[in-house]
């Protein structure tokens, strides 16, 4: 099946710092989505980009649609404790019925 | 505010077992998704229905069957449950083109 490689796998920060996180794929998408998961619950959307080169900001949170169609990164900016969990970013190649694929995930630490 | 709703939340079955996993979903929408998640891994897609009446293979389809009831459930089944399918799953729905919500995951172990 088709691979996104997100990276990267782990980050532990200090409270208020900046993080990035981003996914490559040898394929090109038509959409980028960014999903968040928190322990025992199902992953949350946080932003969907779908134009090539969209930058799309959600409070702290900004994602882009790289322009090569085929990468895409989230940041997130002063990071606060209930930063903490999984994020995702999954992707959707143009005529695949709505099939994601998705990376293997960022677990973020937020440490006080 | 139900969203997507799955039923179990836990189950522990012994090899050779069955099981139907719930899904359900209020948002009138039209598609639905069942995902594995297996640890380190992102979410692998086992099948999908992308409107009532239509079901078709994902990335994982083997040893798992899937039934759209109607358009707020689809069901998953495992007919002779194997130590391989441990795993979280989960239920998505969508409308047409549009993001995914999931569910809270069903927690599966297979002894």
């Amino acid at each position: 099946g088709q691979q996104l490689n997100q990276s990267p796998q782990s980050m532990f920060i200090q409270e208020g710092e900046d993080v990035s996180m981003n996914c490559t794929s040898s394929s090109i998408f038509n959409t980028w989505l960014w999903y968040k998961q928190d322990p025992g619950e199902g992953p949350v959307l946080l932003i969907a980009l779908y134009k090539a080169g969209e930058l799309t900001s959600n409070g702290r949170l900004t994602a882009q649609f790289g322009i090569t169609r085929k990468d895409s990164f989230l940041n997130i900016s002063a990071s606060i404790p209930s930063d903490v969990g999984i994020y995702f970013c999954a992707g959707q190649m143009s005529g695949s019925a709505r099939q994601l694929t998705f990376g293997s995930g960022t677990q973020l630490t937020v440490l006080p | 505010n139900a969203g997507v709703t799955q039923t179990p939340k836990f189950q522990v079955l012994k090899t050779g077992q069955s099981m139907t996993l719930q899904c359900a979903q209020d948002m009138n929408h039209n598609s639905m998704y069942w995902y594995r998640q297996d640890p380190g891994m992102g979410l692998r897609l086992i099948y999908y229905s992308a409107s009532e009446g239509t079901t078709d293979k994902g990335e994982v389809p083997n040893g798992y069957n899937v039934s759209r009831l109607n358009k707020r459930e689809f069901s998953l089944r495992l007919e002779s449950a194997a130590p391989s399918q441990t795993s979280v799953y989960f239920c998505a729905s969508s409308p047409i083109n549009q993001p995914q919500h999931f569910g809270d995951g069903t927690r599966l172990s297979i002894l």
